[in-house]
């Protein structure tokens, strides 16, 4: 079955540590999306990246980096620089870059600080 | 920047009652979309409607959309306690900037009780 798959479901960071959130999809689409969702609230958008080798920040870039060499992987690194990390993090990705599309989304990484 | 405005922001109703939300936005659109989460997992694509168009229907489900008030509505008729989740409208407004990427609202979290 074709999907967006998510790894870590559950991830712990430390102090000055920087972690990666893995994104695969196998849907072959385009664009590929991160969010940030903290608890009882809406999404917030990381980064996106309509095509491979190309990316643009979204709302909340800061203490994020991100990076797209291959269609199906789209992997997000919490950096040290990110003080408030803790929040579910979701991988999202569209058939085209374009914004008319559904959305279809992985089933998230929990970050929580140690 | 907040996009969408869901209200309200929970609901709770008996099985077999109808639910409603509401969906406000800032911006011009071109579409909106409305999906679902389930706690703790990814968002599910439920509906997709377009500025020109008034209402669409999807089997137990009715969104409305009027543009000249930027608000939209989801209607889930005869509900059951499957239907318990967080519901969410994404813009993909504005239109007036290069972002190729949908706004969220902050949700409606439904519960149904059997």
């Amino acid at each position: 079955d074709g999907g967006i798959t998510q790894s870590p479901k559950y991830l712990f960071r430390k102090e000055g540590q920087n972690v990666t959130l893995s994104c695969e999809q196998n849907l072959n689409h385009d664009a590929m999306y991160w969010y940030r969702q903290d608890p009882g609230q809406g999404l917030r958008l990381i980064y996106y990246s309509q095509i491979v080798n190309d990316f643009q920040k979204g709302d909340i870039a800061e203490g994020y980096s991100v990076s797209r060499e291959k269609k199906e992987s789209f992997p997000l690194t919490v950096t040290s620089a990110q003080k408030n990390p803790t929040a579910f993090y979701l991988c999202a990705s569209t058939r085209g870059a374009v914004r008319n599309q559904p959305q279809h989304f992985g089933d998230g990484t929990r970050l929580s600080i140690l | 920047s907040q996009q969408g405005e869901e209200d309200p922001q929970a609901l709770s109703i008996q099985e077999g009652e109808n639910a409603t939300m509401n969906c406000s936005y800032k911006t011009s659109i071109n579409n909106l979309q409305w999906y679902r989460q389930n706690s703790g997992r990814g968002l599910v694509h439920l509906i997709l409607i377009r500025s020109n168009e008034r209402e669409k229907h999807s089997g137990r489900l009715r969104v409305t959309l009027d543009t000249s008030k930027k608000s939209s509505s989801l209607l889930i008729t005869a509900s059951r306690a499957a239907d318990t989740a967080s519901y969410f409208c994404a813009t993909d407004g504005p239109m007036d900037t290069g972002r190729r990427a949908l706004t969220f609202g902050s949700g409606t979290r439904l519960q149904v009780q059997p």
